[in-house]
């Protein structure tokens, strides 16, 4: 089944201590990208990658790390996760251009 | 920077009726617009992706209309039913500028 996979789905963490979450596509898709949801704030970018070893800012990164070593994986690090990135996190995945995103389950993070 | 405005942000129908939804956008130099559902808490369920060359797209009882010219789209949806409750987001282009959403509520 084509999709794209997220862990953790649910993440309750500290001030300061390092995270990531992982995303994961097995449709050979070029294009990766996250996505942060917040009420009254909507869907922002954060990172987007357009493939392997190439990735580039979104609306809001700071904060926050990606790499793409390899075609499937797409992980999003916190380094220092502050209260504020508290979040509804989505990575999404298309074969790039104009092409249908397939978007993964989400991850819900919450930073004490 | 583009901005997407979806209209309104809330709807209330009585099941049966038609729900029309509304997407603009700023810059008319799109790749593509995507209409999209998501249910409470959960992922986001694309509907239905309409290119720039294309004036519409059709699924079932969902129709999208799409107006460069104008920056405008808009999303059909034919005799509701309660399980078309959802928030529905347009978003624009590969980088997808997302609309906050119109979330509908389907009365039975």
């Amino acid at each position: 089944e084509a999709q794209v996979t997220q862990n953790p789905r649910y993440l309750i963490t500290v001030t300061g201590k390092k995270l990531t979450v992982t995303c994961s596509q097995n449709m050979n898709h070029e294009y990766m990208s996250w996505y942060r949801q917040d009420p009254g704030l909507g869907l922002r970018q954060i990172y987007y990658s357009m493939n392997v070893e190439v990735t580039d800012k979104g609306d809001v990164p700071e904060g926050y790390k990606v790499s793409r070593k390899e075609k499937r994986n797409f992980p999003l690090i916190l380094e220092s996760p502050s209260p504020n990135q508290t979040s509804l996190y989505f990575c999404a995945s298309s074969q790039g251009g104009p092409d249908t995103q397939y978007f993964g389950p989400g991850t819900r993070l919450t930073v004490l | 920077k583009q901005e997407v405005t979806q209209i309104p942000a809330a709807l209330s129908v009585p099941e049966g009726e038609n729900l029309v939804l509304n997407c603009s956008f700023t810059d008319s130099a799109i790749y593509n617009l995507q209409w999209f559902r998501q249910d409470p808490g959960k992922g986001l369920t694309s509907l239905l992706l309409i290119q720039s060359s294309q004036r519409e797209q059709t699924s079932g009882r969902l129709n999208a209309s799409l107006d460069k010219s104008s920056g405008r789209s808009t999303l059909y949806i034919a005799a509701s039913q309660p399980g078309d409750s959802a928030t529905y987001l347009c978003a624009v282009n590969y980088k997808l500028s997302f609309g906050a959403g119109t979330t509908v509520t389907v009365r039975a």
